[in-house]
């Protein structure tokens, strides 16, 4: 069975400091990988999704995330953080095969100080 | 505009009162699934739909039913309302392998 583990579940900045959010999966096979973000009393949205390819994938919002293989982990950076990014940030990982089942992590909720 | 509509926001309803809430999308998506967020626990999925009449088991499908008699609509019903069944909960649609879910904003559902 697959799982992610968010390892920070609260995370506090200042704006315009460096954001770098933990993701590790546990998975035997082929994975797709995404992030996802919830905006105070709103429904998640897709930031980002990687699938093949490059292992550094950008999404929106200046946002970016990277994929590595050997360490099982899908990590989301962003050079210089916003009062707007304020959200809980949402880790999740599917099964690359047709089934899909995508799990979700807990959640790391980001609060940035203007 | 490409959506996913659940109905309602918000519910507040009594134990053992047979509820159904609606989930409609309509970018022809042939998966949709239900989610429960609950606080520490993230998003955990109660039930899939890979296509018409396709359905299965999430994570925690207890307590709930799913119907998909047509693509757009994937309800979930809860014949039996409790109250540990008080939650948010997200409809999802997805176009495949390669596509992410789209989400629906949510129904916030009380059981007294």
């Amino acid at each position: 069975a697959q799982s992610v583990s968010q390892h920070n579940h609260h995370v506090i900045l200042s704006e315009a400091a460096s954001l770098e959010l933990g993701c590790n999966y546990s998975y035997g096979g082929t994975v797709n990988l995404f992030w996802y973000v919830q905006y105070p009393g709103q429904h998640l949205q897709l930031l980002l999704k990687y699938f093949s390819g490059d292992p550094l994938v950008k999404g929106i919002k200046g946002f970016e995330a990277e994929f590595i293989k050997s360490k099982f982990s899908f990590n989301l950076r962003k050079p210089s953080v916003q009062w707007s990014d304020t959200a809980e940030y949402f880790c999740a990982v599917k099964d690359s095969g047709g089934y899909q089942k995508v799990t979700f992590g807990t959640g790391t909720k980001l609060q940035v100080i203007p | 505009e490409a959506q996913v509509t659940q109905n309602p926001r918000y519910l507040i309803t009594v134990t053992g009162k047979k509820l159904t809430v609606t989930c409609s999308q309509n970018m022809n998506h042939e998966y949709m699934s239900w989610y429960r967020q609950d606080p520490g626990l993230g998003l955990r999925q109660i039930y899939y739909s890979m296509n018409v009449e396709v359905t299965d088991k999430g994570d925690v499908p207890e307590g709930y039913k799913v119907s998909r008699k047509e693509k757009r609509n994937f309800p979930l019903i809860l014949e039996s309302p409790s109250p540990n069944q008080t939650s948010l909960y997200f409809c999802a649609s997805s176009s495949g392998e390669q596509g992410g879910y789209t989400f629906g904003s949510g129904t916030r559902l009380t059981v007294v």
